[in-house]
């Protein structure tokens, strides 16, 4: 079966520290995407890799980088939480459409 | 600019309650539209999709939409939703951008049913 799975469910951390959500597909995925969730403005795309050491910015990728030493790992970086980086995080893989995405069952970030 | 616009953020029905969902779209490129569903407490999955053709596109568990160029509209339509519909709907756009194809959501439609 089909797996995403992201490290934490919940996380608590303080503003200004470093912050590192790690995704792992095991579907030998080349195309994996970091999203952000959040309540009235649904999905939005953070940073993508379609292959491994290569990465591209999404729609808000300000105050967040990305590593993607492995195929199948996928990491998210929080350089410096922000308060405003309260969210979900959610991690997708695919392999040549775009659409048919799967994603990982998400983290729920809160920075205080 | 690419978007997409979602009415309702949410939806309160009763059971065998007919369901619409409006969902409008901004892109000037090739059309390719998506719903995606979110049950409570499970991943976000797609639902449907439309590519060309057909603009009434049926999905899984008896869901269909229907695209509708001339508005830029793709609405999520159910003819009786039942409590285990009860999910986050959201809309999406493939847009074609810096050389990679990506996805657009729209905000999302919590929808709830009631017995």
């Amino acid at each position: 079966d089909v797996k995403v799975t992201q490290s934490s469910r919940y996380l608590v951390k303080r503003t200004g520290e470093k912050v590192f959500l790690e995704c792992v597909q095991d579907m030998d995925h080349e195309n994996m995407f970091w999203y952000r969730q959040d309540p009235g403005l649904g999905l939005r795309l953070i940073y993508f890799s379609y292959d491994v050491k290569m990465k591209e910015k999404g729609d808000i990728p300000e105050g967040y980088s990305v590593s993607r030493e492995k195929k199948e790992r996928f990491s998210l970086i929080l350089e410096s939480a922000s308060t405003n980086q309260t969210s979900m995080y959610l991690c997708a893989s695919t392999t040549g459409r775009v659409y048919e995405q799967y994603f990982g069952p998400g983290t729920r970030l809160t920075v205080t | 600019a690419q978007s997409v616009s979602q009415h309702n953020h949410h939806v309160i029905l009763s059971e065998a309650a007919s369901l619409e969902l409006g969902c409008n779209y901004s892109y000037g490129g090739t059309v390719n539209l998506f719903w995606y569903v979110q049950y409570p407490g499970q991943h976000l999955q797609l639902l449907l999709k439309y590519f060309s053709g057909d603009p009434l596109v049926k999905g899984i568990k008896g869901f269909e939409a229907e695209f509708i160029k001339s508005k830029f509209s793709f609405n999520l339509r159910k003819p009786s939703v039942q409590w285990s519909d009860t999910a986050e709907y959201f809309c999406a756009v493939r847009v074609f951008s810096g050389g990679y194809n990506k996805l657009i959501f729209g905000a999302g439609t919590r929808l709830a049913v009631h017995p």
